[in-house]
């Protein structure tokens, strides 16, 4: 069975700082695709970032990058220069090839002034 | 922003009612899934469809169906609405099958069920 942990359910980040939201997975599938989505209190599901499981270099989308460590079933998101504005319910997810997203719990995300 | 769009955006509705959902996928998406999000979770996955076909479930009951109509917008229909139906209901499109796309999500519809 597929599933995704992420063990910080809140996180505080000082502003214009760095942060790293923690997220494992587990799955026996060789394909799949790891997905970051920010969530504001609007409800919709921003994209972030994209790994693919079989993607040697890891992930970074402007000040999003994804830290991939396979053998770990890790795939950690790394916020640097924090905004305000990033201040969210941040998902993990994982969809392995032709099947569904498994999300995990989130983790909420403030931004101190 | 993406070009998902859900509709309506809130509703409430009274236990044992029936409720559809609409959805309509972003332009050359072939491939429509659909979550149910409670309250302080993560979505969980109900079901998807993959040109007009169902091709995936999650564990929710028979009570919950749904459509995929030829341009590729979908529909959730919920019969029999229970209290715990109430959530934030996502879909979201992708362009393929796969795990090596992204999917795009609406804006989510809030159902509270009283």
């Amino acid at each position: 069975a597929q599933k995704i942990t992420q063990t910080q359910p809140g996180m505080f980040v000082q502003e214009k700082e760095a942060v790293t939201l923690d997220c494992t997975y587990d799955t026996s599938d060789p394909s799949y695709g790891l997905f970051w989505y920010k969530q504001p209190s609007s409800g919709e599901m921003i994209f972030l970032i994209y790994q693919g499981s079989y993607d040697q270099q890891n992930a970074t989308e402007g000040r999003y990058s994804l830290n991939f460590q396979k053998a770990r079933k890790s795939a950690n998101l790394v916020i640097s220069a924090s905004q305000l504005g990033d201040s969210a319910m941040y998902f993990c997810a994982m969809r392995p090839y032709g099947q569904n997203f498994v999300f995990g719990p989130g983790t909420r995300l403030s931004v101190l002034p | 922003e993406t070009g998902v769009t859900q509709s309506p955006t809130h509703l409430i509705k009274t236990r044992g009612q029936q409720v559809t959902l609409r959805c309509s996928s972003q332009s050359g998406h072939n491939t429509v899934s659909w979550y149910q999000q409670a309250l302080g979770q993560g979505p969980q996955f109900i079901f998807q469809y993959y040109r007009e076909e169902e091709n995936g479930r999650g564990n929710f009951p028979p009570r919950f169906s749904g459509l995929q109509f030829p341009n590729y917008s979908s529909e959730l229909n919920v019969n029999a609405l229970e209290l715990d139906d109430s959530a934030l209901y996502l879909c979201a499109s992708s362009e393929r099958q796969g795990g090596s796309t992204e999917a795009f999500f609406g804006q989510g519809t809030r159902l509270t069920v009283v």
